[in-house]
């Protein structure tokens, strides 16, 4: 199975301040038809999880555009170029590339 | 809009069976994989199944094969789980998710398994 390793585990971040979470998986996420298949979702306290990102970089529908994700191969990050109060949750990357479907531990972020 | 509603959690004692249903609207239902994801209390996120909407083709974590089955009514809009030989590890929130990359997930069923 692919393991899917994120870090920090545990965010503190300042309202207004960037945040970063990397996650990083244990073989390349590349399909064979040439599409990396990276997801990253937020789940807020008590609900359930919504998808953010798509395919590495692309952001659902109505994910404000201070949500961004990049990186290839085996190696990615998710960014928020500031940290707004509903941003508090639990973040989890997961690979939809191969069978099973893996997650990352997530991160939990909270502010300072 | 896209909405998934999970239904049939509830208490069972280990090695008893239960179904869950999800009744989906907003897309059309025949056209998507769709997939159970399941979080045990306090801990993360764990893929269960997914069910290819255009084979039928299905797919089960190591954990749940075997005793698990994920089915679908299109004439319905409704997802199934059936959970046969429950363990106390299969306690969790249950999550019916649209897509095998989790597009959408609904808001959670409760399995509490138990003696």
């Amino acid at each position: 199975d692919v393991v899917m390793t994120q870090s920090p585990l545990s965010l503190p971040v300042t309202l207004g301040q960037p945040a970063s979470i990397s996650c990083r998986s244990s073989q390349s996420l590349v399909h064979s038809g040439g599409t990396t298949y990276l997801n990253w979702f937020l789940q807020r306290p008590g609900q359930s999880p919504r998808r953010l990102i798509y395919m590495v970089s692309h952001r659902d529908s109505g994910v404000p555009d201070r949500f961004s994700g990049s990186g290839s191969g085996t190696d990615f990050t998710l960014k928020i170029s500031r940290v707004e109060t509903e941003d508090v949750g639990v973040y989890y990357c997961m690979q939809a590339t191969h069978w099973p479907r893996t997650f990352g531990q997530g991160t939990k972020v909270e502010i300072k | 809009e896209v909405q998934l509603v999970e239904s049939g959690g509830g208490l069972v004692q280990p090695g008893g069976s239960l179904r869950l249903s999800c009744a989906a609207s907003g897309f059309i239902f025949s056209s998507f994989d769709m997939s159970w994801v399941r979080q045990a209390p306090g801990k993360g996120l764990e893929w269960v199944s997914t069910l290819i909407g255009s084979s039928g083709d299905t797919y089960y974590a190591d954990s749940v094969k075997g005793r698990f089955t994920i089915s679908r009514d299109n004439s319905k809009n409704t997802l199934y789980l059936q959970m046969t030989s429950l363990r106390a590890e299969d306690a969790a929130v249950y999550y019916c998710s649209k897509g095998s990359a989790i597009d959408y997930s609904g808001q959670g069923t409760l399995v509490t398994v138990s003696s």
